[in-house]
């Protein structure tokens, strides 16, 4: 079962430049999320999704963008990469309401912006 | 400001010694949940904790939410060396689709 599944699992950007980080899962789950983790501040929601076509902002939305065109797809744009978005990024999802059921993770995504 | 407040930030002990960490906040949370993190891996759920005064044990690992379900905290018996890891706890926000966590607890068990 390969459950939630980030690409890639590290990246260098340049100042200004775009990315998109790859977020699936394999569970049929309909929540999913982004997180960013960044040392002392545990981790920050991004954005989330409570299904496909429905999203919304988190905690720290700012920098970027996401969309939900179908269950298992989620995926995470910067549009214009900052040092400050330098972080190791994480996707998740769960069956029902965050906080309710448990939460699956991908491995993560260590990015670095110079 | 953290919605969520863990203490310790960091907690070094040996082998077969007690521990307990803590979450606490202001708000009152629908849920609550522990996660263990190992480096270079994302948090696994350790338990989730949904009634106010809810005690939960696992093992050696034992877990309460507060009565007024604003805190908890996390009491490991006999600490092994395969418990290190960073501990963090999550809560559910009231009629708001989202978690929120602490910034955790990094724990080291020395053998």
């Amino acid at each position: 079962n390969a459950g939630v599944t980030q690409t890639p699992k590290f990246q260098v950007l340049k100042t200004g430049q775009s990315m998109t980080l790859q977020c699936a899962q394999d569970m049929n789950h309909e929540y999913m999320s982004w997180y960013r983790q960044d040392p002392g501040m545990g981790l920050r929601l991004i954005h989330y999704s409570v299904g496909a076509g429905i999203t919304d902002q988190g905690e720290v939305p700012n920098g970027y963008n996401v969309s939900r065109s179908t269950t298992e797809d989620f995926p995470l744009r910067l549009l214009s990469a900052a040092p400050s978005q330098t972080s190791v990024y994480f996707c998740a999802s769960t069956f029902g309401v965050f906080g309710n059921t448990e939460a699956f993770f991908g491995q993560g995504t260590r990015l670095t912006v110079v | 400001t953290q919605l969520l407040e863990q203490s310790p930030q960091f907690l070094s002990i040996q082998e077969g010694e007690n521990l307990t960490v803590y979450c606490n906040s202001s708000s009152v949370f629908s849920s609550l949940q522990w996660y263990r993190q190992e480096p270079g891996e994302g948090p696994v759920l350790l338990v989730t904790v949904v009634t106010g005064g809810e005690v939960k044990k696992l093992k050696r690992l034992t877990f309460q939410f507060g009565d007024a379900r604003k805190d908890s905290s996390l009491h490991i018996t006999a600490a092994q060396p395969g418990d290190t890891g960073l501990y963090l706890c999550a809560g559910g926000v009231y009629n708001n689709n989202d978690m929120r966590f602490g910034a955790g607890t990094r724990l080291t068990v020395k053998p």
